[in-house]
């Protein structure tokens, strides 16, 4: 079975500066798809970025960037220039390519410092 | 926007009650979930359904069980509600055939069996 590490239950940064959140997944299979969520206090959950096992190329969505390690099973998350929108809580997940299931992280809570 | 909408934010039931949590999604999605977010554990996978009464258990499926009559609506039932199921209930939902797309979130019933 899959498994998904989010080794930090909580992290902060100062306004502006940058954050990498860690996450590590054990998988036998060698297609997959690779996500980080974002859940703001109260609010619903939405996907922040998301990276096909078989690209080589880190995905990027404006502030937000990963660093895919496929040999190592590692996805960690780059924030930049931290925004006080940017706390919330983050959870890692992977899916295999041949079913819809995610597993998720337990979540690090991330905390932006004015 | 996609919408996905569960029947209320807050619910407070007794043991031994029948309980029905509702989401409803407005994109025609094929796959629709279940899932229960308990603090350090992150999202643990309940049930899900890729048809119209069509259902497959996830990792934690004891206790629960679910309805899937109509593509916009999947139902997850508790049928005798017990104090250890009071958590954070996520609904999800998603595209098929398995083209990495995102699953879209609802805001989540945070139930508790007192």
């Amino acid at each position: 079975a899959q498994t998904v590490t989010q080794s930090q239950p909580e992290m902060s940064v100062q306004e502006a500066e940058t954050v990498t959140l860690s996450c590590t997944y054990d998988t036998s299979e060698s297609d997959y798809y690779l996500f980080w969520y974002k859940q703001p206090p109260s609010r619903q959950m939405i996907l922040v970025i998301r990276q096909e096992a078989y690209k080589q190329q880190n995905a990027t969505e404006n502030r937000f960037s990963v660093n895919f390690q496929k040999a190592a099973k590692s996805f960690s998350l780059k924030i930049s220039d931290s925004q006080l929108g940017d706390a919330a809580m983050y959870f890692c997940a992977y899916r295999s390519a041949s079913n819809e299931k995610l597993t998720f992280g337990t979540g690090t809570r991330l905390t932006i410092i004015p | 926007d996609v919408k996905v909408t569960q029947s209320s934010r807050y619910l407070v039931k007794r043991t031994g009650e029948k309980v029905f949590l509702e989401c409803v999604q407005d994109m025609d999605h094929e796959n629709m979930f279940w899932y229960r977010q308990d603090p350090g554990l992150g999202l643990r996978l309940i049930y899900f359904s890729y048809d119209v009464k069509m259902k497959e258990k996830g990792d934690i499926p004891e206790g629960y069980s679910v309805s899937r009559e109509k593509k916009e609506r999947f139902s997850l039932i508790l049928e005798s509600a017990s104090t250890n199921q009071t958590s954070m209930y996520l609904c999800a939902s998603s595209f098929s055939p398995g083209q990495g797309y995102e699953q879209y979130f609802g805001p989540g019933t945070r139930l508790t069996v007192t």
